[in-house]
C-alpha cells in the first residue's frame, strides 16, 4: 500500500542553523500539509499546498518557513534560522484531492514524522 | 474558528473489554468531516475513522465505531474487545467542508492503556 515517507527520521540541530525536512507524498495526490506536534501537545497545522503554492497557512508559519515542491516526487519544508520552540514532530500529509462531499478521496495521509530537536 | 475538546487525557481498559473516548467540538458550518486518528508509541498518525456530518448513521470499522451527535456535537470512539495493540494516543478531528486545501483541527489528545 502507498504510504508517505519523510527524512530523515530524527534531525538533530544548533539554534540558528537552518533544516530542511522532506517528504515524498503518496504519488498520485495532489494536496499536500504540514503539521508539528511539541512533545505532550496537539497536533497542529502549519501549511497547505496545492499546485506550487501555498493554499492556507496557520500563524506558526511565519517567515522563517518556507515549504517547496522541488520536483515531481518531494515537498520540503525549510526553517529558515531554528529556535528552541521549533523543537517538535513534524508530519507531512498528503491526500488525493480537497474536501469532497460523500467521497473519502480527501483523506490525509499522514506520514512517520521528523523529530526535530534543537539545542 | 472551529475547536476541537478532549476532556480525557488518560484512559485505560481491561483487555477485551470495551472503551468510549471522548470528543466534543465546536463549529458554526454544518457540512464538515469528523475523524480519530490514532497515534501509537512510533509517533505515526494512523486514520481509524471518519464520519460525515451529514450522514445520520454512524460510521464503523471492525471493532471501532463512533456515537455521532450532531446537535450536541460529540462524537465518540467506542473501542470493542480491546487488544493490546489499541493502546495508543487518539486524537478526534474536524475538517471543513468548504473548498479548498483545509488543514484538520485536532484536540488535544486521549491516552488509552490496555491492561492484560
Amino acid at each position: 500500500e502507498p504510504e508517505v515517507t519523510q527524512t530523515p527520521s530524527h534531525q538533530v540541530t544548533q539554534m540558528g542553523q537552518e533544516v530542511i525536512l522532506r517528504c515524498v507524498p503518496i504519488s498520485n495526490h495532489l494536496y499536500f500539509y504540514w503539521y508539528r506536534q511539541i512533545l505532550g501537545q496537539k497536533v497542529e497545522f502549519l501549511v497547505s499546498f496545492y499546485n506550487n503554492e501555498i493554499s492556507e497557512k496557520s500563524e506558526i508559519f511565519d517567515d522563517q518557513f518556507s515549504v517547496e515542491r522541488p520536483d515531481g516526487s518531494n515537498f520540503t519544508l525549510k526553517i529558515r534560522s531554528t529556535k528552541l520552540e521549533d523543537s517538535a514532530m513534524y508530519f507531512c500529509a498528503s491526500s488525493p484531492t480537497e474536501p469532497v462531499l460523500a467521497s473519502s478521496t480527501d483523506t490525509q495521509y499522514f506520514g512517520p514524522g521528523t523529530r526535530l530537536t534543537v539545542l | 474558528a472551529q475547536t476541537v475538546t478532549q476532556s480525557q487525557p488518560e484512559m485505560s481498559v481491561q483487555e477485551a473489554e470495551t472503551v468510549t473516548l471522548s470528543c466534543t467540538y465546536d463549529t458554526s458550518e454544518s457540512d464538515y468531516y469528523l475523524f480519530w486518528y490514532k497515534q501509537p508509541p512510533s509517533r505515526q498518525m494512523i486514520l481509524v475513522i471518519r464520519q460525515e456530518a451529514y450522514k445520520q448513521q454512524n460510521a464503523t470499522e471492525n471493532r471501532f465505531s463512533v456515537n455521532f451527535q450532531k446537535a450536541a456535537k460529540s462524537f465518540s470512539l467506542k473501542i470493542s474487545d480491546s487488544q493490546l495493540g489499541d493502546a495508543a494516543m487518539y486524537f478526534c478531528a474536524y475538517r471543513t467542508l468548504t473548498s479548498g486545501n483545509t488543514p484538520l483541527v485536532f484536540g488535544k489528545g486521549t491516552r488509552l492503556s490496555v491492561i492484560a
